[in-house]
């Protein structure tokens, strides 16, 4: 089975713009989630999804959003970009939402804002 | 809310030395916890879980059992070898919830 796919791989963009990534899950996992990367923050949660609808956001502002389409392909749009938005943006597929289901991490995209 | 505390890096280690990387967690209820293991340039990688007390998870040598009492789970090796060289994270995931809850991640440093 192919991995967790992300694209694209690298990204420089500069203030103001926006952006929109993708992901696409292992085949047959319905849920995607999404995460920022930062060396002064860590790893933190972005959203999740699961059959097209958002079950749980993390504590981002609401130019951070995503959507889920029907064949589980996620995509992220981060919009009005600061530098501080710069990070890799991990994308995870499990099979089902919560739990301790298994979450297979795609190799990110790296978002660099001028 | 719910925390996870790893021992701060880097850590350089002589190959096939012991490993150990201490992780404690915050956490209502009863969690399950992860290591994960993210190669250079790469995504992360799960490299063992516990869903429950004293259950001990394994892979590729790595051990970390599951402790309620002490709310840990840290992480071993008993001989490292200079292609476990990476950044390891702890995490944790709440009973009901969506998200994993990461450490600040702990850089291994294995040298010949």
């Amino acid at each position: 089975k192919a991995g967790v796919t992300q694209t694209p791989r690298y990204l420089i963009k500069t203030r103001g713009q926006q952006v929109t990534l993708s992901c696409s899950p292992i085949s047959g996992h319905r849920s995607v989630s999404w995460y920022q990367q930062t060396p002064g923050q860590g790893l933190q949660f972005l959203f999740e999804y699961f059959s097209e609808t958002q079950r749980n956001k993390g504590n981002f502002p609401g130019r951070f959003s995503g959507r889920q389409f029907s064949n589980s392909r996620s995509e992220m749009n981060v919009s009005t970009l600061e530098l501080g938005d710069s990070a890799l943006y991990l994308c995870a597929s499990s099979l089902r939402s919560g739990g301790a289901n298994e979450q297979f991490f795609g190799p990110g995209t790296r978002l660099t804002v001028l | 809310g719910d925390s996870v505390t790893q021992m701060e890096g880097p850590v350089t280690l002589s190959e096939e030395a012991f490993l150990t990387i201490n992780c404690t967690y915050t956490a209502t209820g009863y969690p399950s916890l992860f290591w994960y293991v993210q190669y250079p340039g790469e995504g992360l990688q799960l490299l063992l879980k516990a869903t429950k007390a004293d259950d001990k998870g394994s892979n590729k040598g790595f051990e970390a059992t599951y402790r309620k009492e002490t709310t840990s789970f840290h992480l071993e090796k008993g001989s490292v070898q200079v292609s476990d060289s990476a950044v390891y994270f702890c995490a944790l995931k709440g009973a009901g919830s969506y998200q994993l809850t990461f450490g600040k991640g702990t850089k291994l440093s294995v040298i010949p």
